[in-house]
């Protein structure tokens, strides 16, 4: 059974840079999946952020690429997130998930609250 | 990019009912579309892709449907472990957008 669970600091400021990693368990990051990022603003719907393959490529979210890097390691069976330049609008809890195939999400994390405050 | 819009955004139905949300895409996705239930303060947890393709451990009470631009999810009889928000997204191409939820309650 796939596990993953996401870490990184809960408390961001305006204008720094987010960043959570996501840990796979029960399941190599070299499979054939992608992995991905999805996050939901409080009392909000759900945004998908991008997306990585073990092999370092990458798809994400037009409205967001310009902030977005994801990167994977595949020695720690992790991949993680960066966003810049973050506002009070990147308030959310971030999920990370594996795509299916192709690209719905079968497992998800349990979900971090990452809020963007001075 | 595509976008995808459900409507109701939210509904009541009594216990035993049976419930239907649409979904509709702005371009021919083909048969590209899953659907996510999200209880409170939980993870969204994969009910169908595929349009019709029940993931594995789902009740069978859920049934999607459609094609192209125009997508259904229904629960044949409601239970009360059934409230939850649904979202429908496309898995065509990225971006794999979400619609914007629907809230089910009793």
């Amino acid at each position: 059974q796939v596990q993953l669970q996401e870490s990184g600091p809960g408390l961001v400021k305006p204008s720094e840079t987010l960043s959570l990693t996501c840990t796979v368990s029960g399941g190599s990051i070299s499979s054939s999946n992608w992995w991905s990022w999805v996050r939901q603003p409080p009392g909000k719907g759900l945004e998908w952020i991008g997306e990585i393959y073990h092999s370092g490529s990458t798809n994400y979210n037009p409205s967001l690429k310009s902030r977005v890097t994801i990167s994977v390691d595949k020695s720690k069976n992790q991949f993680s997130l960066e966003l810049s330049s973050v506002t009070a609008a990147d308030t959310a809890v971030y999920y990370c998930a594996r795509d299916g195939l192709p690209g719905y999400q079968d497992y998800w994390g349990q979900g971090t609250l990452v809020t963007v405050s001075s | 990019d595509i976008q995808m819009t459900q409507s109701p955004s939210s509904l009541s139905a009594s216990v035993g009912d049976r419930v239907t949300i649409t979904c509709r895409a702005s371009q021919d996705i083909s048969s590209f579309l899953a659907w996510y239930q999200q209880k409170p303060g939980k993870a969204p947890n994969l009910l169908i892709y595929t349009t019709s393709t029940l993931q594995s451990g789902v009740p069978s009470r859920f049934s999607g449907s459609g094609s192209g631009t125009e997508f259904t999810l229904t629960i044949s009889s409601l239970q009360p472990e059934d409230v939850a928000t649904y979202y429908c997204q496309k898995h065509n191409s990225a971006p794999w957008t979400f619609g914007q939820g629907t809230k089910v309650e009793i």
